[in-house]
C-alpha cells in the first residue's frame, strides 16, 4: 500500500534561516503531492502542492520540489519567521482525486527568534 | 462560502458507548473523508465517501463506520467505544474531481472514560 516517510521529525532553526522537510513514497503511482501545516490547536490547511508532471513550484518564501525517478518531494522555506512554527505534513494524494490522503507522522518546525 | 463544519466540538463518552459525529462539507463538494488524529499515531485516515458511496477505507476495525447523505453531509459512527478512541475526529472535503485542496473542519475533541 501507500507509504510516506518524513525527515527530519523535528526541525529547529533561527529565524530568517531556510528550513527543509524531505518526503519518500513508496507508491510509484501517486500523482498529487500536497503540503499541509498544521499550528497548534488549529486544522490542518494546504499551502501548497504539486503535480506529477511539474519538477518543482513556488511560492512567496515557500517552494516544493519533486524527483519522481528517486519517490521523494521536499519542501523549501526560506527567510523563515515565527509564525512558520507549526507540524507540518507531506500527505500522498494516490492517484484517485479526493481527501483520501496517507498522512506520515508530519516534521515540527520551531522557529525561535 | 462557509467552511467544513463539524459537530459536536467536544465530546465525552463512557467506554462500550457509542457516538455518532457530523461533518456539513464545503457546498459543493462530494468528496468527504474522517481522520484520527492521535498525539502517537498522527493523522490517519479512516475511510473516503463520494456522492454516497464509501470510495477508500483505511485501516480500522468495524466498530467505525460511516456514510453520507445525498447533500453531501457525512456521519461516522463508533461503536463499542474504548479508552483509545479518544482522539480529534476531523473531517475533509473537496470537490473530488480533479486533483485539488481538502479543506479540513476544526474536528470533534472525543474523549473516552
Amino acid at each position: 500500500g501507500e507509504n510516506v516517510e518524513q525527515h527530519p521529525s523535528t526541525l529547529s532553526v533561527q529565524e530568517g534561516d531556510s528550513a527543509v522537510i524531505k518526503c519518500t513514497y513508496s507508491d510509484s503511482a501517486s500523482n498529487y503531492f500536497p503540503w499541509y501545516k498544521q499550528e497548534l490547536g488549529k486544522r490542518p490547511q494546504l499551502i501548497i502542492d504539486i503535480r506529477s508532471n511539474v519538477g518543482e513550484k513556488k511560492d512567496q518564501r515557500i517552494a516544493v520540489t519533486l524527483n519522481k525517478t528517486a519517490k521523494h518531494f521536499s519542501l523549501h522555506i526560506t527567510e523563515t519567521q515565527p509564525e512558520d512554527s507549526a507540524v507540518y505534513f507531506c500527505p500522498l494524494g494516490g492517484n484517485q482525486a479526493g481527501t483520501a490522503l496517507i498522512f506520515g507522522k508530519g516534521t515540527t518546525l520551531s522557529v525561535s527568534s | 462560502k462557509a467552511g467544513v463544519t463539524q459537530t459536536p466540538r467536544y465530546l465525552i463518552k463512557t467506554r462500550g458507548q457509542q457516538v455518532t459525529l457530523s461533518c456539513s462539507p464545503i457546498s459543493g463538494h462530494r468528496s468527504v473523508s474522517w481522520y484520527q488524529q492521535t498525539p502517537g499515531q498522527g493523522l490517519q485516515f479512516l475511510f473516503e465517501y463520494f456522492s454516497e458511496t464509501q470510495r477508500n477505507k483505511g485501516n480500522f476495525p468495524g466498530r467505525f463506520s460511516g456514510r453520507q447523505f445525498s447533500n453531501s453531509r457525512s456521519e461516522m459512527n463508533v461503536s463499542t467505544l474504548e479508552l483509545g478512541d479518544s482522539a480529534l475526529y476531523l473531517c475533509a472535503s473537496s470537490g473530488g474531481q480533479g486533483f485539488s485542496e481538502a479543506f479540513f473542519g476544526q474536528g470533534t475533541r472525543l474523549t473516552v472514560v
